[in-house]
């Protein structure tokens, strides 16, 4: 088990639903991350947050709207989405931004996997 | 832009053979390349972390090299084991696009008993 926890594992909404994906991390990390990952596509980064600040957004539709409260949890508050936006959304987290860093490992979590009707 | 191509993208071994996935990435400028590997329905596990500056990393039975100057690394799986099973994942971190992880597609590899 990873340091990194997903709530909900798996998670089906319709298109006019509301709900929350949350991520939480036990490392003591600094940045925290959202990826999507679609089917036979590249993970594809949606949002950096760095000590609790957004730092990216990764040209991501207003339906995803993020939220750090604290350096250890991350939200991905969700309405209105497509069947498109189904896929299985990952949270990482790293010490902190320092690019090339040797310790920039990012850890990520399990995922949850979304379905939109 | 920098893209990252893994070829192939899935592949079947016996158990025991050695086997080797490659990552190629169009734009040498980058911090470092990254080795995950993703189970079915789950997260992604760091395996191997190669700085620009170094050539290869070794754990256990994993060895991954890295050409900068050709955009090239392979991940060596000695003496595979069903357990290998899963999916592999080359990421680049990106000078040009701040630091950011440029995923591969992938290579699904499964290792027959």
């Amino acid at each position: 088990e990873t340091g990194v926890t997903q709530t909900p594992r798996h998670l089906v909404m319709g298109m006019t639903n509301k709900k929350s994906l949350k991520c939480e991390q036990h490392l003591g990390h600094n940045a925290m991350y959202w990826y999507k990952q679609s089917a036979k596509k590249p993970l594809e980064l949606m949002f950096v947050y760095n000590f609790k600040e957004q730092t990216e957004n990764n040209s991501v539709p207003s339906r995803f709207s993020p939220e750090c409260p604290n350096s250890s949890h991350l939200f991905l508050h969700l309405h209105t989405l497509q069947p498109e936006d189904s896929a299985l959304y990952l949270c990482a987290s790293s010490q902190d931004l320092g690019a090339g860093g040797i310790t920039d490992t990012q850890y990520f979590g399990p995922g949850t996997r979304l379905t939109v009707l | 832009k920098q893209e990252v191509t893994q070829i192939p993208a899935a592949l079947s071994v016996p158990e025991g053979e050695n086997l080797v996935l490659n990552c190629s990435f169009t734009d040498s400028a980058i911090y470092n390349l990254q080795w995950f590997r993703q189970d079915p329905g789950k997260g992604l596990t760091s395996l191997l972390l190669i700085q620009s500056s170094q050539r290869e990393q070794t754990s256990g039975r994993l060895n991954a090299s890295l050409d900068k100057s050709s955009g090239r690394s392979t991940l060596y799986i000695a003496a595979s084991q069903p357990g290998d099973s899963a999916t592999y994942l080359c990421a680049v971190r990106d000078y040009n696009q701040g630091g950011k992880l440029i995923f591969g597609q992938g290579t699904e590899l499964s290792v027959k008993p």
